[in-house]
C-alpha cells in the first residue's frame, strides 16, 4: 500500500484556472506538508499543517490554500494560475513526536504545468 | 533558524568508485539531521539519519554518513557507487521545537560506467 499518495500525477491547465491537489497518508502521521520543487530542484517547504495548527511559509502567495478534511488528508487548491507556478508539488507527511523533526515521507509528486 | 548547505551541485563518479557528498549546517544545538535521495520522477526517499548517539549513522543501499560537531558537518559516504545510484541526494536539518526542516539545495550524482 502506498503510504503517501498524491492525484493527479500531471496536470497540465491554463493561466487563470483554478485547480487542486490531492494528498492522503495511510501512516497515521500527525504533521503534513506541501513543497514546491522548482526547476533547478530546489525543495521550498509551502505548508505545515499539525493537529489543526498551521504554519504558512510568509513567501507563498495567498493564492496557494491548503485544506485538511482530516488527518489523513491535505489538499492543495491554487486559484488563478500563473506561468510561475510551473513546478513539481510534494506532499509529504512525518510524526513529528515530541515537537522536533521527524523523518519526512514525501508523496510521488504532481508536475504542474501552466500554459 | 537553522540552514544547510551542499556545496557541490554535480558529482561525477565512475561506476565502483567512492562517494562523498558534503553537506553543511548552521544550528546552536544539536541539530536533527538527514540525507534523502530523489530518483528521477520520484518522491524523496529517507536513507539515513542522525538524532543523537554513535556519530557514524548507517543507512539503507550501503550509505553512511558521519556527523561532526566540530566541522559542522554530515557528510554522506559509499564504498563502491553502482549506476542505480544516480539521483538527487539532499540534505536536510531539523531543529527542537520546530517540526519543520531545512533542505539544502541538492547534488545530483552523475555514475559514468
Amino acid at each position: 500500500d502506498t503510504a503517501v499518495s498524491q492525484t493527479p500525477k500531471y496536470l497540465v491547465t491554463q493561466m487563470g484556472n483554478d485547480k487542486s491537489i490531492k494528498c492522503e497518508q495511510n501512516l497515521g502521521h500527525d504533521t503534513m506538508y506541501w513543497y514546491k520543487q522548482d526547476s533547478k530542484k530546489f525543495l521550498k517547504i509551502m505548508f505545515s499543517y499539525n493537529n489543526k495548527e498551521l504554519i504558512i511559509n510568509e513567501t507563498v502567495p495567498n493564492r496557494f490554500s491548503p485544506k485538511s478534511p482530516d488527518k489523513a488528508h491535505l489538499n492543495l487548491h491554487i486559484n488563478s494560475l500563473e506561468l510561475g507556478d510551473s513546478a513539481v508539488y510534494f506532499c509529504a507527511s512525518s510524526q513529528a513526536s515530541g515537537g522536533h523533526t521527524d523523518t519526512q515521507y514525501f508523496g510521488p509528486g504532481t508536475r504542474l504545468t501552466v500554459l | 533558524a537553522q540552514s544547510v548547505t551542499q556545496p557541490d551541485i554535480h558529482i561525477t563518479v565512475s561506476e565502483g568508485a567512492s562517494l562523498e557528498l558534503r553537506c553543511n549546517y548552521s544550528y546552536g544545538a544539536t541539530p536533527y539531521l538527514f540525507w534523502y535521495v530523489q530518483s528521477p520522477g520520484q518522491g524523496l526517499q529517507l536513507l539515513l539519519k542522525y538524532f543523537s548517539g554513535d556519530t557514524l549513522v548507517q543507512g539503507i543501499k550501503g550509505f553512511e554518513a558521519e556527523f561532526k560537531r566540530s566541522q559542522s558537518s554530515f557528510n554522506l559516504r559509499k564504498p563502491s557507487v553502482h549506476w542505480s545510484d544516480a539521483a538527487e541526494y539532499f540534505c536536510a536539518v531539523g531543529a527542537g521545537g520546530s517540526y519543520i526542516p531545512t533542505f539544502g539545495r541538492g547534488t545530483s550524482l552523475i555514475v559514468h560506467p
